[in-house]
């Protein structure tokens, strides 16, 4: 089965700083996804950036990148220039690439952003 | 619809009652997901859906837990006998024919068992 780690229950970051959110999984497939989620209060699960394992490229979604290391099974998310909106609940989240396409979800990490 | 809609929002139920949680996913989608969030943890799966066909119930705790999907669009879960340990945000995600490159979620139900 597969597991996905996320070892800061909580994060801190000063508004217009940049921060790293760490995500490790454990695998025995080759083909799968990686995703990472923002959770609001509001409790909608959001989409913040995916990564497709066979890509090398690290993805990256405007302030939103990756560092993805496949030999390390480490997926880690930089958020660049935090505003005070990506405060949030993070989830990182792993997808096979066959089956039901059932998302397994790590802990998460509450980022908070400081003004 | 424009989004995932679940209702009620919020629910509260006594120990024993059973209840009903209802998703409408966005129109279209063939794929439906049931996830279970306790407080202070990730989602964990609970059942999937393609169009009417229930394909994976796997991650349902206990035989109380029944969902449905008849028409391949609205989806009810429901729960029997609701124990305390049932306390938790239960999401609802669809997503696309087009192979899953993204999962919708609705803002999901809370439900407390008192």
């Amino acid at each position: 089965a597969q597991t996905v780690t996320q070892s800061q229950p909580e994060m801190s970051v000063q508004e217009a700083e940049t921060v790293t959110l760490s995500c490790t999984y454990d695998t025995s497939e080759s083909d799968y996804y990686l995703f990472w989620y923002k959770q609001p209060p509001s409790r909608q699960m959001i989409l913040v950036i995916r990564q497709e394992a066979y890509k090398q490229q690290n993805a990256t979604e405007n302030r939103f990148s990756v560092n993805f290391q496949k030999a390390a099974k480490s997926f880690s998310l930089k958020i660049s220039d935090s505003q005070l909106g990506d405060a949030a609940m993070y989830f990182c989240a792993y997808r096979s690439g066959a089956g039901s396409y059932q998302l397994t979800f790590g802990k998460g990490t509450k980022l908070s952003v400081i003004p | 619809g424009a989004g995932v809609s679940q209702s009620p929002r919020y629910k509260v139920a006594k120990r024993g009652q059973d209840v009903a949680l209802r998703c409408d996913p966005i129109s279209g989608h063939v794929s439906l997901f049931w996830y279970q969030q306790a407080l202070g943890q990730g989602p964990e799966f609970l059942t999937y859906f393609q169009n009417e066909a229930q394909l994976d119930k796997s991650g349902l705790p206990s035989d109380r837990f029944f969902a449905e999907r008849p028409e391949g669009s609205v989806s009810t879960l429901k729960i029997q006998r609701t124990q305390q340990e049932d306390s938790a945000v239960y999401l609802c995600a669809s997503s696309s024919p087009e192979g899953f490159t993204e999962a919708f979620f609705g803002q999901g139900t809370r439900l407390t068992v008192v």
